[in-house]
């Protein structure tokens, strides 16, 4: 069966620190990838998506940056934190309909 | 492109008591349609989806929606409601045609159930 790792679950970083922040999917291949950010009271907000190794597409500008650099691993990257990028992020994979099967989420807490 | 409008923000109900939660969408393509569930400080869960077919769909923890094409909802539906379905319902649209398509979110509902 599938799974989706996500860590860390939880992250407190001080302004202007880098972040990273990983992502990984057994059990399939070739898995559409996403990371989303969900803000109190704002539902969820893709921020990145992949098909593919080494593709990605991002949805809004941001401090924020994706990589995929193998088929099941998916990887968000800032190089300096800002405080607006506080929130909770998660990764989650899709195959052919879209449902998408999640992490369990990160929480990030820029001071 | 596709859009989700959840218009409750929050919804109280009594324990064992009906509940309903609204959803409408905007696309000019046809869509699947999915309900997902989240609890404090966790990822979302898949609740149950719509691809085609029967326009009621059951999904788990007794919940079931009904796809209607003419009015663009997907109201989800549960007859009898427990404490512990107190959490945070999303519901999601992607378009259903071939290749990748992405799925979006409506800002979700707070179902509060008391006692």
């Amino acid at each position: 069966s599938q799974t989706i790792h996500q860590w860390p679950a939880t992250l407190v970083q001080p302004v202007g620190s880098p972040l990273s922040l990983e992502c990984t999917v057994e059990g399939t291949s070739n898995p559409n990838l996403y990371w989303y950010r969900q803000a109190a009271g704002r539902g969820l907000q893709l921020l990145f998506y992949s098909v593919g190794i080494g593709q990605i597409s991002s949805e809004v500008p941001q401090n924020l940056s994706a990589s995929r650099p193998q088929d099941r691993q998916f990887i968000l990257s800032s190089k300096k934190l800002l405080l607006s990028d506080s929130g909770f992020y998660l990764c989650a994979w899709s195959a052919d309909t879209a449902e998408a099967f999640f992490g369990q989420g990160t929480r990030l807490t820029v001071v | 492109a596709q859009s989700v409008t959840q218009l409750d923000s929050q919804v109280p109900v009594f324990e064992e008591a009906p509940v309903e939660l609204r959803c409408n969408y905007s696309s000019s393509v046809s869509v699947y349609l999915f309900w997902y569930v989240q609890y404090p400080n966790q990822g979302l869960q898949l609740l149950l989806k719509y691809l085609s077919g029967s326009t009621l769909v059951k999904g788990i923890n007794g919940f079931e929606a009904e796809f209607n094409k003419s009015q663009t909802s997907f109201h989800l539906r549960k007859p009898s409601v427990h404490i512990s379905d107190t959490a945070e319902y999303f519901c999601a649209v992607s378009a259903s045609n071939t290749g990748f398509q992405k799925l979006v979110f409506g800002t979700g509902t707070r179902l509060l159930v008391s006692p």
